[in-house]
């Protein structure tokens, strides 16, 4: 069965850093990129950050470029989204996705998330 | 950017009858897919369809997803009780996976 838990969220002041950790389990994690979503309270889903399964080509959403960093480490089967420089508007619950994809032959493809983690909530007030 | 549209906002119903969820693109979905997920409150979002129409583990055959280019449905044939939940659309193009605003869905 895989299992995605988050943990690292809390209460932070702006301008304040955070480390997001994703422990998996249940499938070789290595083979599968990662990804972070997050969800605003009473807001909808806007994917955060993914990294491939040999922690290259990262990519992140706009928002979020230049501040937050995502890596792995295959031998603990953590994903981590390293937060810096945080925003009211950063506040959210922050979800831990596994990412599979689907070809079109000649059309690309469909990236999306099989399997999710609980979420873990980060709060920046001051 | 592909902008995804979702509509209607709320869509309320009764179990039993059928609905019909709408995400448009802004502009056209090259692969012609898209995912679409669940989430009941204070849960995780949880995958219904992906691809062209594949149903994730454990969904139910009333489920089903349809659509290319820009204009996309999915359609719960005859609602259940659990089936009152928001949904979301979701694409990937460009190394960018874009989400749509969601559509509640409550029970009439």
């Amino acid at each position: 069965e895989v299992q995605l838990v988050e943990s690292g969220g809390g209460l932070v002041q702006p301008g304040e850093s955070l480390r997001l950790s994703c422990a998996a389990s249940g499938f070789t994690f290595s083979s599968y990129a990662m990804s972070w979503v997050r969800q605003a309270p009473g807001k909808g889903l806007e994917w955060v950050s993914v990294i491939s399964g040999s922690g290259g080509s990262p990519d992140y959403a706009d928002s979020v470029k230049g501040r937050f960093t995502i890596s792995r480490d295959n031998s603990k089967n953590t994903v981590y989204l390293e937060m810096n420089s945080l925003r009211a508007g950063d506040t959210a619950v922050y979800y831990c996705a596994k990412v599979e994809a689907i070809a079109a032959v000649g059309r690309g493809g469909l990236k999306y998330f099989r399997h999710w983690g609980q979420g873990t909530l980060v709060t920046v007030s001051s | 950017e592909v902008v995804l549209t979702q509509a209607p906002g709320t869509l309320s119903l009764s179990p039993g009858e059928r609905a019909t969820l709408s995400c448009r693109a802004s502009q056209s979905v090259r692969s012609n897919y898209l995912g679409w997920y669940q989430q009941k409150p204070g849960q995780a979002p949880r995958l219904l369809i992906y691809g062209p129409s594949s149903r994730a583990t454990g969904i139910p055959d009333r489920f089903s997803g349809s659509g290319s280019g820009t204009d996309f449905t999915l359609t719960i044939s005859r609602l259940e009780p659990e089936d009152f939940a928001v949904y979301y659309c979701q694409q990937y193009s460009g190394s960018v996976y874009t989400f749509g605003q969601g559509t509640k869905l409550e029970i009439k």
